[in-house]
C-alpha cells in the first residue's frame, strides 16, 4: 500500500539557515509527488509539484526514485516560511492524494 | 476571494445526532473530495466525486455519507456521530481532464472543525 513518511513533526531553524524537510514514500508504481503548505490561520495550499520542476518561494524538491524521497529544500530560511508542510503522493488516476503527517517548520530570528 | 467555501467553520453536535457539513466551490471543478484530519495526523481521504460518480475509500465507515446535488455543492453527512468522529473535515476540489498543468492540484477549503459532545 502507498505510504508517505515525514519523520520530523517539528523542525526549528534560525533565519538564514538552510532548510530540509524530509519526505519518503512507498509506492510500487510511478509516483507523482507534491508539497502542500498551511500557513497560520490559512487553508492548505499547493507549494510545488515534482513534475513542474520549479522553485516556489525559494523552495525546491527533487524526486529521488532510488531513495524513494522527495525532500523539500531552501538554502536560506525566512521568517515567513514558518508553517505546516505536508508531503503528498498521487498514486495514479490523477485524483487521490495520500498525505504525510506533516512537519511544522519554525523559523526563529 | 475564497474559492472553496466550507460551512460552518465550527460545528458542535451531540453523540448520535446526525450532522451535515457543507462545501461549495466557485471554480467549476469536476472533482470534489472530503478529508478527515484528526489532531497531529495526516488528512485522510474519505471519498470523492468525479462529476456525479461517487468513489468511497475502502476504509471509510458506513456512518459517513456524501451528496453532490450539483457541480458547486457537496455535503458530508455523519449519520450517528461518535466521539471518535471529532476532527477537522476538509473539502477540496480539482479539475481533472482540463490540461496537464491543472491535473492533480487540489484546492482546499478552510475546513469545518467538528466537536461531538
Amino acid at each position: 500500500a502507498q505510504r508517505v513518511t515525514q519523520p520530523e513533526k517539528l523542525l526549528s531553524v534560525f533565519k538564514g539557515a538552510p532548510v530540509e524537510l524530509k519526505c519518503n514514500y512507498s509506492y510500487s508504481g510511478s509516483p507523482e509527488l507534491f508539497w502542500y503548505v498551511q500557513y497560520s490561520r490559512q487553508r492548505l495550499q499547493l507549494l510545488l509539484r515534482h513534475i513542474s520542476r520549479e522553485s516556489i518561494k525559494g523552495f525546491t524538491a527533487d524526486l529521488n526514485k532510488g531513495e524513494t524521497s522527495f525532500h523539500l529544500k531552501k538554502p536560506f530560511a525566512q521568517e515567513e516560511d514558518s508553517a505546516m508542510y505536508y508531503c503528498a503522493l498521487d498514486t495514479g488516476g490523477g485524483n487521490k492524494l495520500t498525505f504525510g503527517t506533516g512537519t511544522q517548520l519554525k523559523v526563529e530570528l | 476571494d475564497a474559492m472553496v467555501i466550507q460551512n460552518p467553520r465550527y460545528q458542535v453536535t451531540q453523540f448520535g445526532k446526525p450532522v451535515t457539513l457543507s462545501c461549495s466551490q466557485t471554480l467549476n471543478h469536476n472533482v470534489m473530495y472530503w478529508y478527515q484530519q484528526k489532531s497531529s495526523q495526516a488528512p485522510k481521504l474519505l471519498f470523492h466525486y468525479y462529476d456525479k460518480d461517487f468513489n468511497n475509500e475502502a476504509d471509510t465507515p458506513d456512518n459517513f455519507q456524501s451528496r453532490r446535488p450539483n457541480t458547486s455543492f457537496c455535503f458530508l453527512d455523519i449519520r450517528s456521530p461518535g466521539l471518535g468522529d471529532a476532527a477537522m473535515y476538509l473539502c477540496a476540489t480539482s479539475s481533472l481532464g482540463q490540461g496537464q498543468l491543472a491535473k492533480n492540484i487540489q484546492y482546499f477549503g478552510a475546513g469545518t472543525r467538528l466537536s461531538v459532545l
